[in-house]
């Protein structure tokens, strides 16, 4: 199994452009997540998705959109960006059901808004 | 208060010795809570979930005091494969989606 995998690993862009990161995961896990990661911010949670077809804003949503159309796949798009989302974004996934579940990253993202 | 607070370091320790690093919580209801490692420049991975009774994994032990809403990690006979950033990880959930709360990371330096 490959586990949790996004691409690309670095993407330098310019004030204004729009991309998608892509994140894939095989584990066949129901929940899926972005986080940024910032110096000295700790992970913060961008979006969440709880299964295909449904998602939801987690602490820090603005200039991001997710969609969720398969179990395997979580892509976040940055609408416009902008020099403050320049961070480290990592996609993770986790197994459903109670109790509380070990998420599992991605490599992560290096992303530099000029 | 933040939700979840960690000393940044480095703490800075010789090969064998013993580290300790605190993590508090301010969320007196929160259920579930984790220690995850972070090498340089690479992803979180979870090093061990912290349970009432406290849990021991070779030279780590995590406890957890909820009267005073801290977790612990301790790093026994410390090596040098052990240094990292130790990220304290809360969740307020017993169940369904958990929106976890991840400290900022205490980082460790094990000298030679």
């Amino acid at each position: 199994n490959a586990g949790v995998t996004q691409t690309p690993k670095f993407q330098v862009l310019k004030t204004g452009q729009s991309m998608t990161l892509q994140c894939a995961q095989d584990m066949n896990h129901e929940y899926m997540s972005w986080y940024r990661q910032d110096p000295g911010m700790g992970l913060r949670l961008i979006h969440y998705s709880v299964g295909a077809g449904i998602t939801d804003q987690g602490e820090v949503p603005n200039g991001y959109n997710v969609s969720r159309s398969t179990t395997e796949d979580f892509p976040l798009r940055l609408l416009s960006a902008a020099p403050s989302q320049t961070s480290v974004y990592f996609c993770a996934s986790s197994p459903s059901g109670t109790g509380a579940y070990e998420q599992y990253f991605g490599p992560g993202t290096r992303l530099t808004v000029t | 208060r933040k939700e979840v607070e960690q000393d940044p370091g480095p703490f800075n320790v010789p090969e064998g010795a013993t580290v300790a690093f605190n993590c508090t919580y301010s969320n007196s209801a929160s259920q579930s809570f984790f220690w995850y490692r972070q090498d340089c420049r690479k992803e979180p991975k979870l090093l061990m979930s912290v349970y009432s009774s406290g849990n021991e994994d070779g030279r780590f032990t995590a406890q957890l005091n909820r009267a005073s809403q801290y977790i612990s990690l301790l790093i026994r006979d410390s090596k040098l494969s052990d240094s990292a950033t130790y990220l304290c990880v809360v969740n307020p959930n017993s169940g369904g989606y958990q929106k976890v709360t991840f400290g900022t990371g205490t980082k460790l330096q094990v000298i030679p």
